[in-house]
C-alpha cells in the first residue's frame, strides 16, 4: 500500500523557518516526481514546488521562490520542504504528493503550518 | 501561468441527478488534465487523469472528457457520498495549476 506521511508542521512566527518532511513507502520512491501542494483554511489547492525523481530538476511557485527549498533523499525515501522567511499567507495545510496528475498520483494527509505571532 | 476556470462555483443537485462540471484552460493543456474530489478534512482523491481516464477504484458513474482548453467532469447519477468539492488540475506546463473548485451540494 502506498503511504505518504508528512511531518514538521506547527506554529511559527512571521519571519521564522520550518522544515517539512514527507516519508514515502509502498512504491519506488526513486522513480517518482514529488510535489508539495498547500491549502489555506477554507481555500483551494495551490501547487508549491516539485522535484524530479533524481533531484536534478526543481520548480517553485512564484509566491515561494527564493524562500522555500525542496530536496529529497532517495536512500531514505524522504523528501523535504525548507521554508524560510515565513509569512502569514503561508499558513496552510501542506500536502506531499507523488506524480501529481498521473495515474499513480497519491497524496499524504497533510501537515498544518500556522504562521502567526 | 495557465489559469483554470471552473464553473459553476456551486452546483445544487439531488441524489440520482446528473452533474456536469466544467474546467476551461487559458491556453491548451492537451490532455494533461486531472480531476480530484475533496471532502472536508480529507486529502484530495484522484478521480480522472489524462482528461478521460478513471483512476483505480473510481466508480463508472464518474467520467471525464475534453482536450485542449475545455474539459468536463460528469457524474451520471449522484450518490450521497458524491457531494464534495471538485478541482481540476493541469500538468502540461509549469507551474502546475488548479482550478478554484466547484462545490457540489445537496439540493
Amino acid at each position: 500500500e502506498v503511504q505518504l506521511v508528512e511531518s514538521g508542521g506547527g506554529l511559527v512566527q512571521p519571519g521564522g523557518s520550518l522544515r517539512l518532511s514527507c516519508a514515502g513507502s509502498g512504491f519506488t520512491f526513486s522513480t517518482s516526481w514529488m510535489h508539495w501542494v498547500r491549502q489555506a483554511p477554507g481555500k483551494g489547492l495551490v501547487w508549491v514546488s516539485g522535484i524530479k525523481s533524481d533531484g536534478s530538476t526543481t520548480s517553485y511557485a512564484d509566491s515561494v521562490k527564493g524562500r522555500f527549498t525542496i530536496s529529497r533523499d532517495n536512500a531514505k525515501n524522504m523528501f523535504y520542504l525548507q521554508m524560510n522567511s515565513l509569512r502569514a499567507e503561508d499558513t496552510a495545510v501542506y500536502y506531499c504528493t507523488r506524480n501529481i496528475g498521473a495515474a499513480d498520483t497519491h497524496w499524504g494527509q497533510g501537515t498544518l503550518v500556522t504562521v502567526s505571532s | 501561468e495557465i489559469v483554470l476556470t471552473q464553473s459553476p462555483a456551486t452546483l445544487s443537485l439531488s441524489p440520482g441527478e446528473r452533474a456536469t462540471l466544467s474546467c476551461r484552460a487559458s491556453r491548451t493543456v492537451s490532455n494533461y488534465l486531472a480531476w480530484y474530489q475533496q471532502k472536508t478534512g480529507q486529502a484530495p482523491r484522484l478521480l480522472i487523469y489524462g482528461a478521460s481516464n478513471r483512476a483505480t477504484g473510481i466508480p463508472a458513474r464518474f467520467s471525464g472528457s475534453g482536450s485542449g482548453t475545455d474539459f468536463t467532469l460528469t457524474i451520471s447519477s449522484l450518490e450521497p457520498e458524491d457531494f464534495a468539492v471538485y478541482y481540476c488540475q493541469q500538468h502540461s506546463n509549469w507551474p502546475i495549476t488548479f482550478g478554484q473548485g466547484t462545490r457540489l451540494e445537496i439540493k
